[in-house]
């Protein structure tokens, strides 16, 4: 089956630092990338996406970076602040559906 | 904003028995989807609908059986519960387009216990 996985489960920063939360992929007809936020309790929430024709893509404090060389991508959360604490995971498409990875779980330290 | 709602968040049943479990998108979105979600496993794919009255197989759709009659509603059956389907069930929907170029959106989930 196909693989997607991430790297560390568990992440601790302190407020104010920068979380970088990294995802690896197996397939390389993976095409489109989408990153998650799951609140305890609450569904997955979608945070930002990229497409394999890009390698960065910024949204409001997170960057994802994405490398099809060594099928990696990355979600940096800029200032990180309590709010950011959740697990988050990675989706890459790979035939007509989803895999997603495991997750890591990010604690703020105040 | 889209809302995907989910019937129960907390359901407790017992081994034999038949459970419903079901979604509701206020979104008109042609495509749902069903995923149960175990810790150290991610996300996996049960059944998935691009439209009313058509399913397609995930990857362990073994156990279980969908139902679609209308677009807004996606029911997942669990035709005779067994403990091993213990989990987080979570529902998604995307508008039209490919199931697979575009960010789900996901219900807060109902966690199932089989007892």
């Amino acid at each position: 089956g196909e693989n997607v996985g991430l790297h560390l489960p568990t992440l601790s920063v302190q407020e104010g630092d920068n979380s970088i939360i990294n995802c690896a992929y197996s397939n390389s007809a993976s095409d489109y990338f989408i990153w998650y936020k799951q609140e305890s309790g609450k569904g997955p929430q979608f945070i930002i996406d990229i497409r394999s024709n890009m390698d960065k893509r910024q949204g409001q404090r997170v960057t994802v970076l994405l490398n099809k060389t060594v099928k990696h991508l990355s979600l940096q959360i800029a200032a990180t602040q309590p709010g950011d604490s959740a697990v988050y995971f990675c989706a890459g498409n790979t035939g007509n559906q989803f895999y997603f990875g495991t997750g890591t779980s990010l604690t703020v330290i105040p | 904003d889209v809302k995907v709602t989910q019937s129960s968040r907390y359901l407790v049943k017992r081994t034999g028995e038949k459970v419903f479990l079901e979604c509701v998108q206020d979104m008109d979105h042609e495509n749902m989807f069903w995923y149960r979600q175990d810790p150290g496993l991610g996300l996996r794919l049960i059944y998935f609908s691009y439209d009313v009255k058509m399913k397609e197989k995930g990857d362990i759709p073994e156990g279980y059986s969908v139902s679609r009659e209308k677009k807004e509603r996606f029911s997942l059956i669990l035709e005779s519960a067994s403990t091993n389907q213990t989990s987080m069930y979570l529902c998604a929907s995307t508008p039209a387009g490919g199931p697979n170029n575009q960010p789900q959106h996901f219900g807060d989930g109902t966690r199932l216990s089989i007892l």
